[in-house]
């Protein structure tokens, strides 16, 4: 069946340094979001991407659909504890009424 | 803004015991969604339902059932709860597919359900 693979599943970090969280589908997807989950609390919408080779940018955020659409990336450029959670991906099935989610990436940042 | 609310943050049973878990959104949303949420296995979702009393099996629908009786709710039932549904249950509601794109769901705080 189809299936969206997020790496990595964690991600160390200094304060100040970059990160990165990478998504692959198993099929072509018509658009495909992103979600932060804080610590304790819950899934949040980012961002949507629709077509093909999309760059999005939210300040430090920036957001790539990949040309074939079956990859996606959210790089944060310059991390800050505001940024720490964990990040999903998810990709609507092809009957459209439900999304496939990756697994996510939570972003510790080191002390 | 978008509201959906869940009945309770934390929740005990004992094993066997019978459990709702309540959903309500005030955005008129079509779709609704319930989730489990456990460490490292992401979002799985149990049961969708995309009108009043339709309802969709998920990824992961075995031991649990749904009602959705009225527009703005959707309950998740635990017919005879168990250890290994102890986890973090989230509900979400979304818009109905327009114009062949996607709508962002909008997810509730979540109950945390420990079965004993």
């Amino acid at each position: 069946g189809q299936q969206v693979m997020q790496i990595p599943q964690y991600q160390h970090v200094q304060e100040g340094e970059d990160f990165t969280t990478y998504c692959n589908s198993s099929t072509t997807l018509s658009n495909i979001q992103w979600y932060k989950q804080r610590p304790g609390g819950h899934p949040v919408f980012l961002i949507q991407l629709v077509k093909s080779g999309e760059v999005k940018k939210q300040k430090r955020l920036t957001f790539q659909f990949g040309e074939a659409k079956k990859n996606s990336s959210l790089h944060i450029t310059a991390t800050q504890t505001t940024d720490v959670g964990t990040y999903f991906c998810a990709g609507p099935m092809d009957s459209n009424y439900q999304l496939i989610w990756g697994a996510g990436t939570k972003l510790i940042i080191k002390p | 803004d978008v509201k959906v609310t869940q009945s309770s943050r934390y929740l005990v049973k004992r094993t066997g015991e019978k459990v709702f878990l309540e959903c309500v959104q005030d955005m008129d949303h079509e779709n609704m969604f319930w989730y489990r949420q456990d460490p490292g296995l992401g979002l799985r979702l149990i049961y969708f339902s995309y009108d009043v009393k339709m309802k969709e099996k998920g990824d992961i629908p075995e031991g649990y059932s749904v009602s959705r009786e009225k527009k703005e709710r959707f309950s998740l039932i635990l017919e005879s709860a168990s250890t290994n549904q102890t986890s973090m249950y989230l509900c979400a509601s979304s818009q109905g597919i327009a114009g062949g794109l996607y709508n962002e769901q909008f997810f509730g705080p979540g109950t945390r359900l420990t079965v004993l």
